[in-house]
């Protein structure tokens, strides 16, 4: 799997928007974008994937770059309960894609 | 819905001795994969069962080994535990193959915190 390069920490403050950053600058063209996000003494948990286009769910939006070398995750107003690990993970959607390949993340902490 | 549990939730070992951690997938669930994680890391695949043969596997030594039931709950059993094998298990089933995995997602439980003295 293509790799991604991620902050190691960010700050937001309690219901602002927060924009995560991911960058993947030798995504292929079968590469589904994925984020999941591990919250203290839990295990991961889904967020949102994309291939090409913006993507929007209940927890968070997903905006994908022209040429798809980033990405960014938006968390429309952050809450306490989003203060985690977030990890930004290219899949290629090629045979054999089974596991997911994590990266250290990005520590979001959010300060009420 | 029942989502994915894993027991114990957590437990000690000495070096040298074998244990076995268990986990229950997710209602409809075929898929199960094992990651381990380490202190300040991010998970790291260990394998993936599918159907109960095993369907892909990371860079662990054979010691890790596994094993998936009919009703798709699965094992993860290590041998001779050393001191770098303390870390959080994690486990995830999915509804899925091999394949069809870039748009797949995997639902994890919570984990077992293993620890070897």
């Amino acid at each position: 799997d293509a790799k991604t390069t991620q902050p190691n920490s960010m700050e937001s403050n309690e219901e602002e928007p927060v924009h995560l950053p991911c960058n993947h600058s030798t995504i292929s063209g079968t590469d589904y974008i994925h984020w999941y996000r591990q919250l203290p003494s839990q295990g991961p948990e889904y967020v949102i994937h994309g291939l090409t286009s913006n993507v929007n769910n209940r927890m968070a939006s997903l905006a994908i770059a022209e040429d798809r070398k980033s990405s960014t995750l938006i968390l429309h107003r952050a809450t306490l309960r989003d203060a985690a690990v977030y990890y930004c993970i290219l899949r290629d959607s090629g045979a054999g894609s089974y596991q997911l390949t994590f990266g250290k993340g990005t520590k979001l902490s959010v300060i009420p | 819905e029942t989502g994915v549990t894993q027991s114990p939730t957590h437990l000690i070992k000495t070096r040298g001795q074998q244990v076995t951690l268990r986990c229950s997938s997710q209602s409809g669930h075929n898929t199960v994969s094992w990651y381990q994680q380490a202190l300040g890391q991010g998970p790291q695949f260990i394998f993936q069962y599918y159907r109960e043969e095993e369907n892909g596997r990371g860079n662990f030594p054979p010691r890790f080994s596994g094993l998936q039931f009919p009703n798709y709950s699965s094992e993860l059993n290590v041998n001779a535990l050393e001191l770098d094998d303390s870390a959080l298990y994690l486990c995830a089933s999915s509804l899925g193959a091999a394949g069809a995995g870039a748009k797949n997602i995997q639902y994890f439980g919570a984990g077992t915190r293993l620890s070897v003295l």
